[in-house]
């Protein structure tokens, strides 16, 4: 079965440093999605892609974040300036059709910012 | 916007016992999608279930069957013959126009043997 992949699966990274979470979303899947998730908290939206660029965010995703898909396969996001309540699980997420069917995840990204 | 809402932050069920998490949500669209995850302690998002809003009959995958109640803006996972396996955290989703998933709070399900 097709999977979305993530890595790394575990970083640990200094305050104020810049970090670049990545995936490999299901091939031919359109619609790319990272969620954040905070320890014992509910998974939160971050923000949304299709055909090569943002489509929604939400207010947790500032200036301090940024999403690309440098080529036909990867999709990252990058957090320019870390902070301490930036520590979460962060889950990329792919769908073919935006929704309907089903978005696959990845196995998260375990976030430790020092 | 769309709202979410998991009132039972844990529940418990004797295992081959059956179990009903409940979900209800708040939205002013007709055309949506609702789901269930599982997140083990792996803390993988697994999903157990989908169901489409305009159709009524209820989905059923092997022993995860939902309750949905459109009027009512409910909907249950019933899990059936609870299974060791089955302990997760499970959270209720919802998908309308904006194409991306808001969820609950999530509910701790634990399985005693």
């Amino acid at each position: 079965e097709p999977e979305v992949t993530q890595t790394p699966s575990h970083q640990v990274t200094q305050m104020g440093q810049e970090v670049i979470l990545r995936c490999v979303p299901i091939s031919n899947h359109l619609y790319f999605y990272w969620y954040r998730q905070i320890l014992g908290q509910k998974v939160e939206f971050l923000v949304s892609f299709y055909n090569n660029e943002i489509s929604e965010k939400s207010e947790i995703f500032d200036d301090q974040f940024s999403v690309e898909r440098p080529d036909g396969s990867n999709f990252t996001l990058k957090i320019r300036s870390t902070k301490l309540e930036d520590s979460a699980m962060y889950f990329c997420a792919s769908s073919w059709t935006g929704g309907g069917y089903g978005y696959t995840f990845g196995s998260g990204t375990r976030l430790t910012v020092v | 916007a769309q709202t979410v809402t998991q009132s039972q932050p844990e529940m418990s069920v004797q295992e081959a016992e059956t179990v009903t998490l409940s979900c209800t949500y708040d939205t002013s669209e007709s055309d949506y999608y609702l789901f269930w995850y599982k997140q083990p302690p792996s803390r993988q998002m697994i999903l157990v279930i989908r169901q489409e809003a305009y159709k009524q009959q209820n989905a059923t995958e092997n022993r995860f069957s939902v309750n949905f109640q459109k009027a009512a803006k409910s909907f249950s996972l019933k899990i059936s013959d609870s299974q060791l396996g089955d302990a997760a955290m499970y959270f209720c989703a919802y998908s309308g126009s904006a194409r991306q998933l808001t969820f609950g709070s999530g509910t701790q399900l634990t399985v005693l043997p």
